[in-house]
């Protein structure tokens, strides 16, 4: 995957406003996507994904959309928390050599302040 | 939901010792595992693909000689660090996949090389 920059962009909000996570990928043959929240120190934890075929997908708070035709991917938020403070990566996975390849996105530091 | 454990959270060691890390899937068999490395604000970098029962195949500029990675059963990979210098400390996570495309990470374990 691509290891972009020394800095994540930062996204500050206010607890009860909706926020809007993008992420551009790379490749279109590209057919399925995940949305993965980090906190500190920890391992990545699945929030929602989506395939290719979809171009929004909703679950408990948050939706995904995707964009196809210029290769962008968004999370929304709804009512944001303070529990929701995190790094959010997107993925993106392409088959190749008979496997699904991840590659990850540089990730978007999501800061909700109270 | 599926639950990955990785050992150990956080490691020490000296410089020109070797440290393994465990990654193992608890409730469901992994016919792939993946192998990342975080450095501090920056994104998950893919480092190996292991497939149970065959060799792990290694991303570009990925030492295989430096990193070694076994997935004996379809619960257990490891990632053994060979004579680990300073410039090995990082952040390594596993991940575990099922025969879908989820993805389940580990907790992580943080290296340091003294």
């Amino acid at each position: 995957g691509e290891n972009v920059g020394l800095h994540l962009p930062t996204l500050s909000v206010q607890e009860g406003d909706n926020s809007i996570i993008n992420c551009a990928y790379s490749n279109s043959a590209s057919d399925y996507f995940i949305w993965y929240k980090q906190e500190s120190g920890k391992g990545p934890q699945f929030i929602i994904d989506i395939r290719s075929n979809m171009d929004k997908r909703q679950g408990q708070r948050v939706t995904v959309l995707l964009n196809k035709t210029v290769k962008h991917l968004s999370l929304q938020i709804a009512a944001t928390q303070p529990g929701d403070s995190a790094v959010y990566f997107c993925a993106e996975k392409s088959f190749s050599g008979g496997s699904y390849i991840p590659t990850f996105g540089r990730g978007t530091s999501l800061i909700v302040h109270p | 939901g599926a639950v990955v454990s990785q050992h150990p959270s956080w490691v020490i060691c000296k410089s020109g010792t070797s440290v393994k890390i465990e990654c193992r899937s608890l409730d469901f068999q992994a016919t792939t595992m993946f192998w990342y490395r975080q450095f501090p604000k920056q994104s998950l970098m893919l480092m190996a693909t292991s497939n149970e029962g065959s060799k792990a195949t290694y991303e570009q500029g990925v030492e295989k000689d430096k990193f070694l990675i076994n997935h004996a059963s379809l619960t257990l990979s490891t990632l053994t660090v060979t004579s680990a210098h300073p410039e090995d400390s990082s952040f390594y996570i596993c991940s575990a996949r099922d025969l879908g495309l989820a993805e389940y990470f580990g907790a992580g374990t943080r290296l340091s090389v003294l």
